[in-house]
């Protein structure tokens, strides 16, 4: 199973700022997926994460606010733009491998 | 979209008991997934089980498309199984590979 590692594995950050979330996977993976989890939550999708080619979203999620890169098939960055308290949640990076999603520790995000 | 519906939503086992948790799904589904998250929040993969039954050790899951639910049994529970138990569906469909619908998950307390 891929070994995967996220930066920050944790942040607390002023209101209105942005922070970018990166994951590296140890091997190379066509589909990798970000997820949120807020608090006492599950886990909801935010976007696919395309390699080359610009994210696709899911509802209730946009660009603007979640920007996704993904310039190789080990590497994604997701930033959280310009943060408020609602956004405290646990953000993941899932590598598609195999069948089966793979997940890191996350990082675990507070907005004060 | 697919609704996942997990239950019981809380389970409190003395250490030695066995549980069954329960997942029903609203859709057909092309991929289901168990995975525990450990109090620390990280995820981990048990069961890849669209169809049919496994075991791991003392874990063992049976999926039954054709009626819409999948179960999940531990036995002789352990104190290290205690956290959160998810259900995670991909709905049929080539447009939702890889992305996951997963339930509100089963808080699971095992005291010594």
């Amino acid at each position: 199973s891929a070994v995967i590692s996220q930066k920050p594995s944790r942040d607390i950050c002023q209101r209105g700022t942005s922070l970018t979330i990166q994951c590296q996977v140890d091997s190379q993976v066509t589909m990798m997926f970000w997820y949120r989890q807020q608090p006492g939550q599950s886990l909801t999708l935010i976007a696919t994460a395309n390699q080359g080619s610009e994210a696709t979203y899911e509802s209730g999620f946009v660009i603007d606010k979640f920007p996704i890169s993904r310039p190789n098939l080990t590497f994604s960055t997701l930033t959280v733009s310009n943060m408020s308290p609602e956004d405290s949640s646990i953000y993941l990076c899932s590598p598609w491998e195999g069948g089966k999603a793979f997940f890191g520790q996350g990082t675990r995000l507070t907005v004060v | 979209g697919i609704q996942v519906e997990q239950s019981p939503p809380d389970l409190i086992l003395q250490e030695g008991a066995n549980s069954t948790l329960r997942c029903n799904f609203s859709d057909s589904v092309n991929n289901l997934q168990w995975f525990h998250q450990n109090p620390w929040g990280q995820l981990i993969n048990l069961f890849y089980i669209p169809s049919g039954t496994k075991q791991n050790g003392r874990l063992s899951a049976t999926t039954v498309a054709t009626e819409r639910y999948s179960l999940l049994y531990i036995s002789s529970s352990q104190t290290t199984d205690s956290g959160v138990y998810f259900c995670a569906v991909e709905t049929a469909g080539g447009t939702s590979y890889g992305k996951l619908t997963f339930g509100q998950g089963t808080i699971l307390t095992v005291h010594p």
